[in-house]
């Protein structure tokens, strides 16, 4: 069964700085990967998926993930977080099995951040 | 906006009541799903459909039912509730079964309060 992990569940940072968010995955083959966003009140938007090709993808609001295969990541990153980045973030695996996806979200990570 | 719409927004009930919530999926979008989302449980899956029929069931409760009609909307009836069923309850849709490039879109939750 795929599991995802996301091992910070509060991260505070600095308007202006940068942003990684981790996620790891468990899955015995390549998974499908995805990123979601979810503003207070909000349902999740979709920032980013990957699911083969270049393992660098882009996405809304200048996120980028990178999926590294020998360490099962799929980490989130943003080189300039806004004030308005804070939100939670959600990592997710999805996999197909009998003709259906099954996606397994994360935790959640939670960003603050501060003037 | 991502073209997924639930009601109601709210729905506050008590112990051992039943109640329905609705969605609809977007435009074009053959498949639904529903989350269940908790302060400690995450977010989890409950059930997805296709086209009317079944095709996945997540972490769904005996009292908790769901199905999908002709126009594609779907319903969540929740049963005999209980105190831990309070949380935001996501609806999300996607074009296909599941298959490989299919994201979901995510409605903006009814949030269930039990009393």
């Amino acid at each position: 069964a795929q599991s995802v992990t996301q091992p910070d569940i509060h991260i505070t940072v600095s308007e202006g700085a940068s942003l990684e968010l981790r996620c790891n995955y468990s899955y015995g083959a390549t998974p499908y990967l995805f990123w979601y966003v979810q503003s207070p009140g909000q349902g999740l938007q979709l920032l980013l998926k990957y699911f083969s090709g270049d393992t660098l993808v882009q996405g809304i609001k200048g996120f980028e993930a990178e999926f590294k295969r020998s360490q099962s990541s799929f980490n989130l990153r943003k080189p300039s977080v806004h004030w308005s980045d804070a939100a939670e973030y959600f990592c997710a695996v999805g996999t197909t099995s009998g003709g259906y996806q099954k996606v397994t979200f994360g935790i959640g990570t939670k960003l603050q951040v501060i003037p | 906006d991502s073209g997924v719409t639930q009601t109601p927004k709210h729905l506050i009930t008590a112990t051992g009541q039943r109640v329905t919530l609705r969605c609809s999926p977007r435009s074009g979008d053959l498949s639904v799903y529903w989350y269940q989302q908790s302060l400690d449980q995450g977010l989890q899956f409950l059930i997805q459909y296709y086209n009317g029929e079944e095709r996945a069931k997540g972490n769904i409760l005996e009292r908790f039912s769901a199905q999908q009609f002709p126009d594609l909307h779907s319903e969540l009836n929740l049963s005999s509730l209980e105190l831990g069923d309070s949380a935001l309850y996501f609806c999300a849709s996607s074009h296909g079964s599941g298959g490989t490039t299919n994201e979901q879109f995510f409605g903006p939750g009814t949030r269930l309060t039990v009393l």
